[in-house]
């Protein structure tokens, strides 16, 4: 069975700092995948990055940031520099290889960024 | 523009009434999911489709319906069966072909009077 978890179900913190959403997953499967959605007031879901079990390459994108450990079975993800548009619940999802799998979400981290 | 859509935006039933929710794709993804999502409890999934004609249940299919006559569309229905339909819904897509991410449409927030 397939877990995903996200321990913070809420955080503040105030602009420009640095924030870090944890995920630690639980799989047997030995190729997976794993994913970050951003989902702002709106609703809709964004995603935001998907890294494969054999990738454990940490992955910067502007201000954001990744950090993959298997051996901790961690995905997590962090803000520099963060900013009111920042603002919003982020989810960590997994996935096994096999593009019709279905994906297992994490109850997701409310971030508010206050100015 | 390829992408989701879900309609309606906002929907009010009556209880005991049965309300279908939309879902379209122009994507051509094979495979197709419905959440279910409540305040604290992350999205639940609910129904997903590998392919035109089969469906599979997922961690809460109790109580909803699903079809996938089209490879375009994947309705929901929502039954007098589900004890407390109220809920945003999220459908989403897939392409199988290289384990990418899913797609998510807009949502519809169901609101049962």
């Amino acid at each position: 069975a397939q877990k995903v978890t996200q321990a913070q179900t809420e955080i503040s913190v105030v602009e420009k700092e640095d924030v870090t959403l944890d995920c630690v997953y639980e799989t047997r499967d030995t190729t997976y995948y794993l994913f970050w959605y951003k989902q702002p007031p709106s609703g809709e879901l964004v995603f935001l990055i998907r890294r494969n079990s054999f990738d454990e390459q940490n992955e910067i994108s502007g201000r954001y940031s990744w950090n993959f450990q298997k051996s901790t079975s961690s995905f997590n993800f962090t803000i520099t520099a963060s900013q009111v548009v920042d603002s919003a619940v982020y989810f960590c999802a997994l996935s096994a290889a096999g593009g019709y799998q279905k994906v297992t979400f994490g109850i997701g981290t409310k971030l508010q960024v206050i100015p | 523009d390829g992408g989701i859509t879900q309609s309606p935006k906002y929907l009010f039933r009556k209880e005991g009434q049965n309300v279908t929710l939309s879902c379209e794709q122009n994507l051509n993804h094979d495979a197709m999911y419905w959440y279910r999502q409540d305040p604290g409890q992350g999205l639940r999934l609910i129904y997903y489709s590998q392919i035109v004609n089969d469906f599979q249940k997922g961690d809460i299919a109790e109580g909803y319906s699903v079809s996938r006559e089209k490879k375009e569309s994947f309705p929901l229905t929502v039954t007098s069966a589900q004890k407390n339909p109220t809920a945003f819904y999220l459908c989403a897509s897939r392409d199988g072909r290289v384990w990418g991410e899913q797609f998510f449409g807009p949502g519809t927030r169901l609101t049962v009077l």
